[in-house]
């Protein structure tokens, strides 16, 4: 299994709702990360989880909230987002963050804050 | 002046062409050298990986990293419409955690 696999694909949420986004991988790896992406811009990084523990936080706002369950999982839980919050959300997995021969991303979930 | 430095495009070129993609950087201490290619609505594909000067290729993609002038390429042989696309360059140091992209460059291969 070489995938990163994100559920849903696509999410509308009001700004008064509580959702999460989840990422897995099989393929061994040991960083995780999650990153944004606005139309036309490149990927923005929110993220990263080494070895299951949080090791960066780009200053993102605690509306965002991350979770590492185990070496497979990753989450991403989302409370009283704000429509410029809508974007394709990306995760992102590497066999270490030190031993980082390119990620392997997922295919997002693009997310729409009504 | 923004670390990474990517021609936005869009670029135009006809099936079979060679088509050259660029990136310039300023951080020296960029090592770690990327490709993506990222299709309309999809999460970003590795497409070549290279680790400080040199060239790389596989198939019809070469990869050419020129570190003292801080400028690194992607070549793409005989173009095809399915390579149509944003291609995003990405770099890191040492053994850094994050990538630094480039904004991307759209490729659009015509029939």
């Amino acid at each position: 299994d070489t995938e990163v696999t994100q559920t849903p694909k696509h999410l509308v949420m009001g700004m008064t709702n509580k959702k999460s986004l989840k990422c897995e991988q099989h393929m061994g790896h040991r960083a995780m990360y999650w990153y944004k992406q606005k139309a036309k811009k490149p990927p923005e990084l929110m993220f990263v989880y080494s070895y299951e523990k949080l090791s960066i936080n780009e200053s993102v706002p605690s509306r965002f909230s991350p979770e590492c369950p185990n070496s497979s999982l990753l989450n991403l839980h989302l409370h009283a987002l704000q429509p410029e919050d809508s974007a394709l959300y990306l995760c992102a997995s590497s066999q270490t963050t030190a031993f980082n021969y390119g990620y392997t991303f997922g295919s997002g979930t693009r997310l729409t804050v009504v | 002046q923004k670390e990474v430095e990517q021609d936005p495009g869009p670029l135009s070129v006809p099936e079979g062409a060679i088509v050259s993609l660029n990136c310039t950087y300023s951080n020296s201490a960029f090592q770690y050298f990327m490709w993506y290619r990222q299709y309309s609505r999809k999460g970003p594909e590795l497409l070549m990986y290279t680790y400080s000067s040199g060239n790389k290729e596989d198939g019809r993609f070469t990869a050419q990293v020129d570190k003292s002038s801080k400028y690194i390429s992607l070549f793409i042989r005989d173009s095809q419409p399915s390579d149509s696309a944003t291609y995003l360059c990405a770099m890191r140091a040492g053994t850094a955690s994050k990538l630094t992209f480039g904004t991307g460059t759209r490729l659009q291969v015509t029939l």
